[in-house]
């Protein structure tokens, strides 16, 4: 079946950056896209980007631009999220999940998700 | 940016209750809207995709509509193991957006 396994939680200190690496198994990594959401504290989910592993196109949020960048990995069937100049309100548990649509296009929203990666920023 | 709004934020109930939750939309999303639900410590579970299409193997307790900028989840003769967090997902643009949720305890 589906599934993802995600990296273990981070904790990083004001201005530093983090990789979460996402490993997918249980269908064809290529023909996917995969996004990237997160969940602070108390609050609701938020996307963040996601790839289009078979194109490599990614989308970002307009909010993140410039600090994120999502990769993928095809040999290894693992996407990666890196975040950079990491600050206190980027504390959260960070998902990958795979879309329902088999194009970037437009989106179906996600079916399966990770198991989540808590990343804590703290100095 | 469209604006998923979700009410209510909480809500208790005892089992055999009908439960209704709402998501209303921004702007005009036809039926691009997808429930979800997560239990403590777990990952989000797809329930329904395009406002109306339960998910196979989901009892049929659960029901969807909604179509445009008005969406409701209902939860019939709710039971223990429904206790959990709903939330919703816009995927009609980019970015995606997501209602803040509704968390649902049972007596």
């Amino acid at each position: 079946q589906v599934q993802f396994v995600q990296s273990g939680a981070e904790v990083k200190k004001p201005g530093a950056s983090v990789k979460v690496a996402c490993q997918a198994s249980g269908y064809t990594f290529t023909s996917y896209p995969i996004h990237w959401l997160r969940q602070a504290p108390g609050q609701g989910f938020e996307w963040v980007g996601g790839i289009d592993p078979g194109n490599g196109k990614t989308r970002y949020s307009q909010k993140l631009q410039g600090r994120l960048t999502i990769t993928t990995d095809t040999v290894a069937r693992t996407a990666y999220m890196e975040l950079r100049s990491l600050r206190s309100e980027d504390t959260a548990v960070y998902y990958c999940a795979k879309d329902l649509r088999t194009s970037f296009v437009s989106s179906f929203g996600m079916d399966v998700w990770g198991q989540g990666t808590t990343v804590t920023v703290s100095s | 940016e469209t604006t998923l709004t979700q009410s209510p934020a909480f809500m208790s109930a005892t089992p055999g209750d009908t439960v209704t939750i709402s998501c209303k939309a921004s702007q005009d999303i036809d039926d691009d809207l997808n429930w979800y639900h997560q239990k403590p410590g777990g990952a989000p579970v797809l329930l329904v995709q395009d406002a109306t299409t339960l998910v196979p193997g989901l009892p049929p307790r659960f029901s969807a509509s909604g179509y445009g900028t008005d969406f409701s989840l209902t939860i019939n003769n709710i039971e223990s193991e429904d206790a959990a967090y709903y939330f919703c997902l816009q995927h009609d643009y980019f970015p995606l957006t997501f209602g803040l949720g509704t968390n649902v305890e049972i007596k």
